[in-house]
C-alpha cells in the first residue's frame, strides 16, 4: 500500500488565485512528520514546509500553508496568490517515527504537476 | 555557499560501463542519502548513511555500491550499467536528530545509459 498518495497528477490555476494540492498518508505511528517539496523544470528539489504530527497549528511559510487534518490523515498544501514561478512538480513526503535501524528517510508521493496560467 | 553538491550533472554512458557519482555536503549534517527519480518523477530511497555507517539499503541491485569516506561525502558507484539505470540520481543530507529536519538535496545527476 502506498504510504503517501497524491491523487492529482496535474493541476491548473489562474495566476493570483489560490490552489490546494492534496496529500493523504498512511502510517500507524503516532509521531511522524510531513514535508512538501517543489521541483521546478530545472530539476532541483526545494523544501517548502513541514508539519509535525503533534503540531497543533497548521504550518505556514509565506504563501505556503499546510492544511493538516490528522484524523483524516491528510496534509494538503495551499498556495495563495499563485505566481507563474509556482509552476512545478510538488511532492508530499513523510518521515515516520525514528526506528532502531536509524531510518530518517523521507517517503515521497508521486507528485502533482502544477501549471499556473497567466 | 553552503549546499549539497553532486557531480557530474549529466552522465551519458554505454551499457556495461562502470561510473561514479560524487556527493559532498558542507551543511554539517550527519546523515546522507541517495534517491533515484525515474522517468515518471517517482523518488525512491536507495541508500542512507549516518556518520559513514550504512543504515538503509533498499532493494537495489548490488551493482550499486555507495561509499562514504567521511560524513560529508557519499559517493555512488555503479557497475555494469544497464538501460534501466537511466534516471536522475539525487544526493541529499539531513540532521539525524530531530524528526523535523528536512532533507537538503543536491541538484541531481541525470544518468543516460545507451
Amino acid at each position: 500500500a502506498q504510504k503517501i498518495t497524491q491523487t492529482q497528477p496535474g493541476m491548473f490555476v489562474q495566476e493570483k488565485e489560490a490552489v490546494t494540492l492534496d496529500c493523504t498518508y498512511d502510517t500507524s505511528d503516532q509521531s511522524y512528520g510531513l514535508f512538501w517539496y517543489k521541483q521546478p523544470s530545472s530539476g532541483e528539489m526545494i523544501f517548502l514546509i513541514y508539519q509535525g504530527s503533534y503540531d497543533e497549528q497548521n504550518a505556514t511559510e509565506g504563501r505556503y500553508s499546510l492544511n493538516f487534518q490528522k484524523a483524516r490523515k491528510s496534509a494538503n498544501l495551499v498556495i495563495s496568490a499563485s505566481q507563474l514561478g509556482d509552476s512545478a512538480m510538488y511532492f508530499c513526503a513523510m518521515r515516520e517515527a525514528y526506528s532502531g535501524a536509524g531510518s530518517y528517510q523521507l517517503t515521497f508521493g508521486k507528485g502533482t504537476k502544477l501549471s499556473v496560467i497567466p | 555557499d553552503t549546499a549539497v553538491s553532486q557531480t557530474p550533472k549529466y552522465l551519458v554512458t554505454q551499457m556495461g560501463n562502470d561510473k561514479s557519482i560524487k556527493c559532498e555536503q558542507n551543511l554539517g549534517h550527519d546523515t546522507m542519502y541517495w534517491y533515484k527519480q525515474d522517468s515518471k518523477k517517482f523518488l525512491k530511497i536507495m541508500f542512507s548513511y549516518n556518520n559513514k555507517e550504512l543504515i538503509i539499503n533498499e532493494t537495489v541491485p548490488n551493482r550499486f555500491s555507495p561509499k562514504s569516506p567521511d560524513k560529508a561525502h557519499l559517493n555512488l558507484h555503479i557497475n555494469s550499467l544497464e538501460l534501466g539505470d537511466s534516471a536522475v540520481y539525487f544526493c541529499a543530507s539531513s540532521h539525524r536528530t530531530g524528526g523535523n529536519s528536512p532533507l537538503h538535496f543536491g541538484n541531481g545527476t541525470r544518468l543516460t545509459v545507451t
